[in-house]
């Protein structure tokens, strides 16, 4: 993932509209990826995952997809709802041994 | 399925004290256990690999002798912080291998850590 320790950037958002979040990530030999969601005080939350060899996987409410040739994720949010917000963290799995590198982070903020 | 619990939620200790922290995995055995650490308004960095019956392995930079790790069953990994300084406040988070079958790796809840 993306460098940590750098202040995580932050993403406004009406309710109802989209979101989309966006990690670039370190390792191009990576074949598995997930977006967590946190919230304050607890532990990440599975959202959703890609394995390298597809471009896109849609869940409920959830897209990621993935773009090899520019090491770049992004997670779509389809009418983006205020329990959607948190911190939303892309992770890779860089040599399939379940040990997971961070990106750093988006906060969402739903507005009403 | 897949469910990995985490105890304490919190604690608060004295600086020089010692905590243990513990990781379960409810549903299904874990041969391997992961600790995080997540400074605030940061991201998870990974500490160390706890493996069952065997040594944990520790990532750069992370001491080994004040992080102790024993993953003495399938089912429990656990996280001794020796020696506390405030510095170690922090959040830390577990994560185990997802049995056959299962999708994602999930995590524990986490314990906050505060040394007073």
């Amino acid at each position: 993932g993306e460098s940590v320790g750098l202040h995580l950037p932050t993403l406004s958002v009406q309710e109802g509209d989209n979101s989309i979040i966006n990690c670039a990530y370190s390792n191009s030999a990576s074949d598995y990826f997930i977006w967590y969601k946190q919230e304050s005080g607890k532990g990440p939350q599975f959202i959703i995952d890609i394995r390298s060899n597809m471009d896109k996987r849609q869940g409920q409410r959830v897209t990621v997809l993935l773009n090899k040739t520019v090491k770049h994720l992004s997670l779509q949010i389809a009418a983006t709802q205020p329990g959607d917000s948190a911190v939303y963290f892309c992770a890779e799995d860089t040599s399939n041994d379940y040990k997971l590198s961070f990106g750093a982070g988006t906060t969402v903020t739903v507005r009403a | 399925g897949a469910v990995v619990s985490q105890h304490p939620s919190w604690v608060i200790c004295k600086s020089g004290t010692s905590v243990k922290i513990e990781c379960r995995s409810l549903d299904f055995q874990a041969t391997t256990m992961f600790w995080y650490r997540q400074f605030p308004k940061q991201s998870l960095m990974l500490m160390a690999t706890s493996n069952e019956g065997s040594k944990a392995t520790y990532e750069q930079g992370v001491e080994k002798d004040k992080f102790l790790i024993n993953h003495a069953s399938l089912t429990l990994s656990t996280l001794t912080v020796t020696s506390a300084h405030p510095e170690d406040s922090s959040f830390y988070i577990c994560s185990a291998s997802p049995p056959e079958g299962a999708y994602g790796y999930t995590f524990g809840s986490g314990t906050r850590l505060t040394v007073v």
